[in-house]
């Protein structure tokens, strides 16, 4: 069964600073993996989608990476801002079928702040 | 970004009442999901449902829960009896097919059992 971590579970850190989130995952058949951003009490924002076949995604200051065969990937923030304050969660969606691979199988998440 | 629309945001319902969740997909998306978030803990699928059936269900989606597009537009999860263990947030989600492309989610329904 596909299980995501999420390292680290906490982040806190100064405006401005470059960081790096990072996710793996147990089984390397995957479609892809999304990345997302939760507010608190709030829904899910896409971020991010890579597919297996990629490397990389990039919007705008975010960039995502995938490594299918090691199970990780890392979301880069550049020149992080008070605005990006969220919890960050990634989720795979696994590459078989049946015993609830249809749907996204998410990560715990990374919550971080952004000090002004 | 296209948008899911999810109502009520919160409910508040007796334990052993019927709840229905409502969910207004994306035009054109025709893949749908529910997932739950229990406080505190991971973000986790329900169920899938396409061309007016059940793809798929998680070992959660018992058969206190059940899904429906009543009028071919909404997509509705009703939970048939709740228990306090069902409070939790819940997700519609939608995709235009069921594997390559973004999954977008609603803003949640929080439902409180009491």
């Amino acid at each position: 069964k596909q299980e995501v971590t999420q390292i680290p579970a906490a982040l806190s850190v100064p405006e401005g600073e470059n960081l790096v989130l990072n996710c793996s995952f147990t089984d390397s058949a995957i479609y892809n993996l999304q990345w997302f951003r939760q507010d608190p009490g709030k829904g899910l924002t896409s971020l991010l989608l890579i597919q297996s076949s990629q490397r990389e995604q990039t919007s705008g200051r975010l960039n995502a990476s995938l490594d299918k065969s090691s199970g990780r990937s890392t979301l880069y923030i550049a020149a992080s801002q008070p605005g990006d304050s969220a919890t960050y969660l990634c989720a795979v969606r696994p590459g078989y079928s049946g015993g609830g691979a249809d749907g996204l199988t998410f990560g715990k998440g990374t919550h971080l702040i952004i000090q002004p | 970004e296209p948008e899911v629309t999810q109502t009520p945001s919160h409910q508040v319902t007796q334990m052993g009442q019927e709840v229905i969740l409502r969910c207004v997909p994306i035009s054109n998306h025709l893949y749908f999901y529910w997932y739950r978030q229990i406080l505190g803990q991971k973000v986790e699928f329900l169920v899938s449902f396409y061309n007016n059936e059940i793809s798929e269900k998680s070992e959660i989606f018992d058969d206190q829960f059940s899904v429906e597009r009543p009028d071919g537009s909404n997509f509705t999860l009703k939970i048939r009896s709740t228990k306090l263990e069902d409070s939790a947030m819940y997700f519609c989600a939608n995709r235009v097919d069921r594997v390559s492309t973004e999954a977008f989610f609603g803003q949640g329904t929080r439902l409180t059992v009491v």
